[in-house]
């Protein structure tokens, strides 16, 4: 049982470059996040989908872009990368409302 | 919007000891849900325990359990009889309830280290 996947583990990108990060995952679930893990800031919201269709602004959503393709992936685009976002990126999943967030094994994001 | 602070950045314990991760949160909601992450080294996120706001009574996970004081909006972790696998990040997380779509705010991590 594979839960949520993410590609790539590691990425070193030149400033200005564009990537995609992927997050898919089987068990389900309608909603899916992009969350990025900073030293001493814990874990902030990137953009979320409440469900297949939808997507919304989190906390700190400049500089980034969405797709939620189906239910089970849902993709983050950085179009122009800068320094200030190497961070770690994660991915997660929800069935509902009140049941706990599944996390992805997290991508480590380089820009130089 | 609600916050999320954990005042302990690092904090240490000996194996087989007890020890109290402190966590406080700010909200004006009266249904939410509580959480405590752990992340080891491998970076993997993964759930230690999780509290309803409507319950009184303390969520417990076999070494793992919280004193959630509702009024004092503090959610704290005890780690009983502390084992070296306990040592990682620890993440307090809050989720509000009804139409927030699951989405979790985070405090800033306690790093814990198990001495043996």
């Amino acid at each position: 049982n594979a839960g949520v996947t993410q590609t790539p583990k590691f990425q070193v990108l030149k400033t200005g470059q564009s990537m995609t990060l992927q997050c898919a995952q089987d068990m389900n679930h309608n909603s899916m996040y992009w969350y990025r893990q900073d030293p001493g800031m814990g874990l902030r919201l990137i953009y979320y989908s409440a469900s297949e269709g939808t997507t919304d602004k989190g906390e700190v959503p400049n500089g980034y872009n969405v797709s939620r393709l189906n239910k089970r992936e849902f993709s983050l685009r950085l179009e122009s990368a800068a320094p200030s976002q190497t961070s770690v990126y994660f991915c997660a999943s929800s069935e509902v409302t009140y049941s706990p967030l599944h996390f992805g094994n997290g991508t480590r994001l380089t820009v130089t | 919007a609600q916050t999320v602070t954990q005042s302990q950045p690092e904090m240490s314990v000996q194996e087989a000891e007890t020890v109290t991760l402190s966590c406080t949160y700010d909200t004006s909601e009266s249904d939410y849900y509580l959480f405590w992450y752990k992340q080891p080294p491998s970076r993997q996120m993964i759930l230690v325990i999780r509290q309803e706001a409507y319950k009184q009574q303390n969520a417990t996970e076999n070494r793992f359990s919280v004193n959630f004081q509702k009024a004092a909006k503090s959610f704290s972790l005890k780690i009983s009889d502390s084992q070296l696998g306990d040592a990682a990040m620890y993440f307090c997380a809050y989720r509000a309830g009804g139409t927030s779509y699951g989405k979790l705010t985070f405090g800033q991590g306690t790093i814990l280290t198990v001495h043996p």
